[in-house]
This record gives structure tokens, sequence and C-alpha cells, in this order.
């Protein structure tokens, strides 16, 4: 299994409050992802980085910002958590090095968070 | 947008039935990958197919990649309650800044 962990699993919280989610890899692969995951919807990207202090947006990208300031660590931020950030969420890494060379890309998934906004 | 449409959403059957999940899009993709995920935990890998017509085999699980790279299915033997999960397929493109895009999933349930 790839080495990748998340925390906290489980967290509750009220609306309007900051909420900081961790993703650590001890793979050293260079691309990270947070997905969202609801009934419904699938997996949905919310940013993902190509290296220290590279990231860009996913496609449901507002009300959320990342941060990575190291290879291991990749940190996602409600900025102030509403209930529609109410989700499982997921970190992911990969195995590409590159995004414009390759024909396949293999991602491995944490164990997800979960998430309660009151 | 690159899109994936899984289909069926939801498949409920009897343990020894035969399935198949189908995955489509309009786009083009470099290759394309099957996860299960099972509750409480993340999409773990199953397969990845790359080449258009490949035909890949795990165990009772069969995968093709359509011959022009925007389709592909799964097909299960003999379903088994163990085989119980959400089956996700994601496909990679150079075109997509190095993202995978993902379908919504298929929830399959085989009961005993």
């Amino acid at each position: 299994d790839a080495g990748i962990t998340q925390s906290p699993r489980h967290k509750v919280t009220e609306t309007g409050t900051p909420v900081t989610l961790r993703c650590h890899q001890t793979e050293n692969h260079r691309y990270m992802y947070w997905y969202r995951q609801d009934p419904g919807h699938g997996l949905r990207l919310i940013h993902y980085s190509y290296g220290v202090k590279d990231t860009d947006k996913g496609e449901v990208s507002d009300g959320y910002s990342v941060s990575r300031s190291k290879t291991e660590d990749f940190l996602l931020t409600l900025e102030s958590a509403t209930s529609s950030q109410t989700s499982v969420y997921f970190c992911a890494i990969s195995d590409r090095t590159s995004p414009f060379f390759g024909s396949q890309e293999t991602q491995y998934f944490g164990p997800g968070t979960r998430l309660l906004v009151l | 947008t690159q899109l994936l449409e899984q289909s069926p959403q939801f498949l409920s059957i009897q343990e020894g039935e035969n399935l198949t999940v189908y995955c489509n899009s309009s786009s083009v993709f470099s290759s394309l990958q099957w996860y299960r995920q099972e509750p409480g935990e993340g999409p773990v890998l199953l397969v990845t197919v790359v080449t258009g017509g490949e035909v890949k085999k795990l165990k009772r699980l069969t995968f093709q990649f359509g011959d022009a790279r925007k389709d592909s299915s799964l097909h299960i033997t003999a379903a088994q309650p163990g085989d119980t999960g959400l089956y996700l397929c994601a496909g990679y493109s150079n075109t997509n800044a190095g993202k995978s895009t993902f379908g919504d999933g298929t929830t399959l349930t085989v009961k005993p």
C-alpha cells in the first residue's frame, strides 16, 4: 500500500469556523490531490499540487485553499466552513512526474476524512 | 471539460450472476483506470488500460478499452458478495494538465 495518511479521520465543526485537513505521504511523489466525494457526484477535484509551493485549482475550489510547503504534506483549509462542505475528503498522490509526458497515471488514495459542518 | 459517464448508477444482483458496467465519454483518453472503493475507505486501483481495444483480465473481472479510447467496460463473471462496492472509472489525458477525470461510479451490491 502507498504510504498516505490523512488527519483527522473524522471531524465535526460549526458553520463559520476554519478547518484544516492534512495529507501526509512517504512516497516522495510530486503530484498530490484533494477531492471531495458526495452521493451522486463521485469524486470532484478541489485543488492539486505539482510540487512544493506549486498548486492549482480544480473544479470545485471555491471556499477552499491549499498549501504545500514540503513534498510530503498537502494541507486543505476550509476558510469559513459551511454546511455545503459537509462531505468525505480524499487525498491522493500520483506517480506522474510531468504533465506533458507519459500516457498514464495511477493515483493512490488515502483513507479519507469525514467532515460534518453543523 | 472532459466528462465520463458511468452506467448503471446502481446495480443489485444475486450471487453467481454476471454483470457489465460501462464508462463512456466523447473525449479521447491516453489511458483509463478502474478503481473499487469499499465503504469507509479510499478507492483502490484495479487496472489500467492504455491501448485501444485492449482487454485485461483480473480473475473474474474483464476490462476492455474501446478502440477509439473513449469508452471502457468492466464485466464481472459469477459475481460474489465480496465484489460489492463502488466501481469508479477514471480517464487520463495529457491535454488535461495532468489531471484525471473520474466518473460518478457504479454502486454494486451482490446478494448471497
